[in-house]
């Protein structure tokens, strides 16, 4: 069985670019959860997507947005990028809302 | 709306002492509470996780905690630390819908 992978797994881009995050869930799950994780800090929920529909968000601008797709992969878009963009973003797949999340090694962004 | 406070933002212990890492919430509803641990430039892993039943939880690698509905708290804790116990420990709260909430995390340092 195969768990969770995130790619890239460090990322560097200049603030205002635009970057995707790419994340495979564990077979079987058909739920994406996004969570943003700043230096010395919890992760941050962004959002979560279930069978291809955002299910809830975090308080996150619109700037971050997502995709999931027939195989429950899921991308996370973030445009317009901050420098307080800079952070480990997080990838958890699970078989449901609710049920126990399983994460991913995350993406390294670092914005300049 | 949910919170989760670690009371200890680093907590260092000797090789083989008992450690205790405390965590409270506060929710109008009734939750499940997580506790994952992070290694070094990785993801989070469950230790373990309360959803109902026993007070008491037994999770992987020795850890155990408490739920405590009156004093809302669920401290984890270990009879006996390694050094590869040193890692971040983060608490989490979930109402079972699609978000979960999480603490800011303690640093345990395990010294030889």
């Amino acid at each position: 069985e195969t768990g969770v992978t995130q790619s890239p797994t460090h990322l560097i881009k200049t603030r205002g670019q635009q970057v995707t995050l790419r994340c495979s869930s564990q077979s079987g799950h058909n739920t994406v959860s996004w969570y943003q994780q700043a230096l010395g800090q919890g992760p941050q929920f962004i959002f979560q997507y279930y069978r291809e529909e955002e299910n809830g968000r975090g308080n996150f601008p619109p700037r971050f947005s997502g995709l999931q797709f027939p195989n429950y992969s899921s991308e996370l878009n973030v445009n317009a990028l901050e420098l307080d963009d800079s952070a480990l973003y997080l990838c958890a797949s699970s078989s449901g809302t609710g049920y126990e999340q399983y994460f991913g090694p995350g993406t390294r962004l670092t914005v300049t | 709306a949910q919170s989760v406070t670690q009371l200890d933002s680093q907590v260092p212990v000797f090789e083989e002492a008992p450690v205790e890492l405390r965590c409270n919430y506060s929710s109008s509803v009734s939750v499940y509470l997580f506790w994952y641990v992070q290694y070094p430039n990785q993801g989070l892993q469950l230790l373990l996780k309360y959803l109902s039943g026993s007070t008491l939880v037994k999770g992987i690698n020795g850890f155990e905690a408490e739920f405590n509905k009156s004093q809302t708290s669920f401290h984890l804790r270990k009879p006996s630390v390694h050094i590869s116990d040193t890692a971040e420990y983060f608490c989490a709260v979930d109402t079972g819908g699609f978000k979960t909430i999480f603490g800011a995390g303690t640093r345990l340092f395990v010294k030889a």
